[in-house]
């Protein structure tokens, strides 16, 4: 089982609506969670940490589950520019953080 | 612009060659990370130092590979003898003493073997 686990997509979503993805991960000892945001042929950037108690940034909203290892955000009233692949990263193993290979998201005008 | 520089952009090189890439990291951050990253994937981890000492590598790493921070401030990291499963993109990333899981990447240097 890989350490961190996405769907690569592509989710393609209409302008406004509502989307969520999913992140699995297989190391029951990770401490710390996030989500980075990458955008076409450039570096990721940290988009929000994830919190046990669940966090909300704006029309973002992750959560955490441990008993179940995932993670999840969600985002609302999509715009175009949340067009991108959406990193889940997990820490805590050998390697310090590791990356999920992506969730690309295209919304649609 | 103060965040985390990377040179070359691009670097294109015929296989069997040394390539060199640097990184310079936000000044006052501790750590800086070394990732690879091929298209559709995730980035993975390659090393990382706490000032000039490189306290993980991965088993990715392998002998063709050596990083350096000589000084605590910038890094470079080199492959020799590079092969096409070399060619990615190289990430470098820092992160600050009070908040070491928050990284911030450069641009990063695309690496194509021929």
């Amino acid at each position: 089982r890989k350490e961190v686990e996405q769907d690569p997509g592509p989710f393609n979503v209409p302008e406004g609506a509502t989307v969520a993805f999913n992140c699995t991960y297989s190391n029951s000892a990770s401490q710390s969670f996030f989500w980075y945001r990458q955008d076409c042929r450039k570096e990721p950037k940290l988009l929000m940490s994830v919190y046990s108690s669940g966090n909300e940034d704006g029309r973002f909203t992750a959560q955490l589950n441990r008993a179940s290892q995932y993670i999840s955000l969600l985002i609302r009233d999509s715009k175009l520019s949340d067009s991108a692949t959406y990193l889940c990263v997990v820490s805590g193993g050998a390697d310090g953080l590791t990356f999920g290979k992506g969730t690309h998201l295209i919304i649609q005008p | 612009d103060t965040g985390v520089s990377q040179d070359p952009r691009h670097k294109i090189t015929k296989r069997g060659q040394n390539v060199t890439f640097r990184c310079d990291p936000i000044s006052e951050h501790n750590r800086l990370y070394w990732y690879r990253q091929t298209l559709g994937q995730g980035p993975e981890f390659l090393t990382y130092f706490q000032n000039e000492a490189q306290l993980e590598k991965s088993r990715l790493l392998s002998d063709r590979f050596s990083a350096e921070r000589p000084k605590g401030s910038f890094s470079t990291l080199e492959i020799q003898r590079t092969e096409q499963g070399d060619s990615a993109m190289y990430l470098c990333a820092s992160s600050s003493p009070g908040n070491n899981e928050k990284l911030f990447f450069g641009s990063g240097t695309q690496l194509s073997v021929l």
